[in-house]
């Protein structure tokens, strides 16, 4: 699987759009862009996730390049709960990959602020 | 649904006990992992199975069992708890590309 390059920490006003950035330049044609965010003490939740197309839920919006070595995650109008760490995964589809594998790195610490 | 369900939530064991952390889905979903969380870390994967029955191994399997009987439930095994296996414990259960969490089980080994 591709590795991710995530901000550290990142800091975001209530009620204006949060956009986290994630590098993959080493994306494999039939890996997809993951998602997911973790809430201090929560298991992990999936946000969204993509190939190469922009994709968008009632979450949040992911725009991925159009080289596919980078993509933004954007979380339209940031709420105090939605502070968490964000985690950009790269890996192939659960249909013809390793199943249930996905790798965390250390992701990025979003706090959404007053 | 209940969805991923996990127990204990906070357990202390003395290093050299064994114990069994339990994890249940309702969901039917045939795909099932554990994880381990330490401090300022991501996720590292344990074992998963891929149906009952199944197992494998993920990264960091030494010092775990598992096994999976039914489609619910798959139970994750520390033989003898060492303190290097204090960590965040969490299981997950997975759809189609998406995966579900369930709270987490924090262990701390003496």
């Amino acid at each position: 699987d591709a590795k991710t390059t995530q901000p550290t920490s990142m800091d975001c006003a209530e009620g204006r759009a949060a956009n986290l950035p994630c590098n993959h330049s080493t994306i494999s044609g039939n890996e997809y862009v993951y998602w997911y965010r973790q809430i201090h003490s929560q298991g992990p939740q999936y946000i969204i996730h993509g190939l190469k197309n922009n994709e968008t839920n009632e979450m949040a919006s992911l725009i991925i390049t159009e080289d596919r070595k980078s993509s933004t995650l954007i979380l339209p109008h940031a709420t105090l709960r939605d502070t968490a760490v964000y985690y950009c995964i790269v890996r192939i589809s659960f249909y013809t990959g390793t199943a249930s594998k996905l790798t965390f790195g250390t992701g990025t610490r979003l706090q959404v602020t007053l | 649904n209940a969805g991923v369900t996990q127990t204990p939530k906070f357990q202390v064991l003395k290093t050299g006990q064994s114990m069994t952390l339990q994890c249940a889905q309702d969901m039917n979903h045939e795909y099932m992992s554990w994880y381990r969380q330490d401090p300022g870390m991501g996720l590292r994967l344990i074992h998963y199975s891929v149906g009952a029955g199944i197992t494998d191994q993920g990264e960091v399997p030494n010092g775990y069992n598992v096994s999976r009987s039914t489609t619910e439930d798959f139970p994750l095994r520390l033989l003898s708890a060492a303190p290097s296996q204090t960590s965040v414990y969490f299981c997950a259960s997975s759809y189609h590309d998406t995966q579900y969490f369930g709270p987490g089980t924090r262990l701390t080994v003496l």
